[in-house]
């Protein structure tokens, strides 16, 4: 099976500007997730999906970050203006839901200068 | 909210040895506990995992225990060998609900000395 696609795999940017990440997840994957990964750390949860339904988005920094699940497949994760600690790994994950594991993305390495 | 803690940070072991990870957890209700492993520059990926209506499982050479009562959970790695190399991150979700969310730790480095 194609596992979760995402894109751009690498994102320099100068601090200020708007950036976008880009996400398709395995196919009948119900749950979708943003992860941010900073060097030496675990993944930690930004928002996650049920369809289209945003249902947990406790830890993403509204002032600037921005998500959206249309039609329950694709998503995309948008900053603007980026910071120069917004610098990270951006992880995108889907699964069934509760109690089955995630299927991570490449990710995409952001680098604000 | 859940906390996880991981020990070691990093665990260098010779090939062949055995390796073990450990991590404990606040949320008493948490019962899904997976494991990933993440290669340098590469996606996490998970290797094992262990649901809260069991003590231990194995797979291979790989093993997880999970001791509900102390809140504690440790990753085996039997036989050690250099692609074993990554670093290692456990988790932990209260799967209870709606409101669910997996919790990881701040992983473990380990490197298999050939």
């Amino acid at each position: 099976e194609a596992g979760v696609v995402q894109s751009p795999r690498y994102k320099i940017i100068e601090k200020k500007q708007p950036v976008a990440f880009w996400c398709n997840p395995i196919s009948g994957h119900n749950t979708l997730y943003w992860y941010r990964q900073n060097l030496g750390q675990g993944p930690e949860l930004l928002i996650r999906y049920e369809n289209e339904e945003a249902v947990d988005d406790s830890q993403l920094p509204k002032d600037r970050f921005s998500a959206e699940r249309l039609k329950g497949v694709d998503s995309t994760l948008k900053i603007q203006p980026a910071e120069l600690g917004d610098s990270a790994v951006y992880l995108c994950a889907s699964s069934f839901g509760p109690n089955s594991p995630l299927h991570f993305g490449n990710g995409t390495r952001l680098t604000v200068t | 909210g859940e906390n996880v803690e991981q020990h070691p940070s990093t665990l260098s072991v010779q090939e062949g040895d055995s390796a073990v990870i450990k991590c404990t957890y606040s949320d008493s209700a948490s019962n899904y506990f997976p494991w990933y492993k993440q290669e340098l520059g590469k996606r996490p990926q998970l290797i094992i995992d262990i649901r809260s209506n069991v003590g231990e499982k194995k797979d291979q050479r790989i093993a997880v225990t999970l001791n509900k009562t102390a809140k504690h959970f440790s990753l085996h790695i039997t036989e050690t060998q250099p692609e074993d190399s990554a670093v290692y991150f456990c988790a932990a979700e209260n799967s209870g609900g709606s409101n669910y969310k997996l919790t990881f730790g701040k992983g473990t480095l380990l490197t298999v000395n050939p």
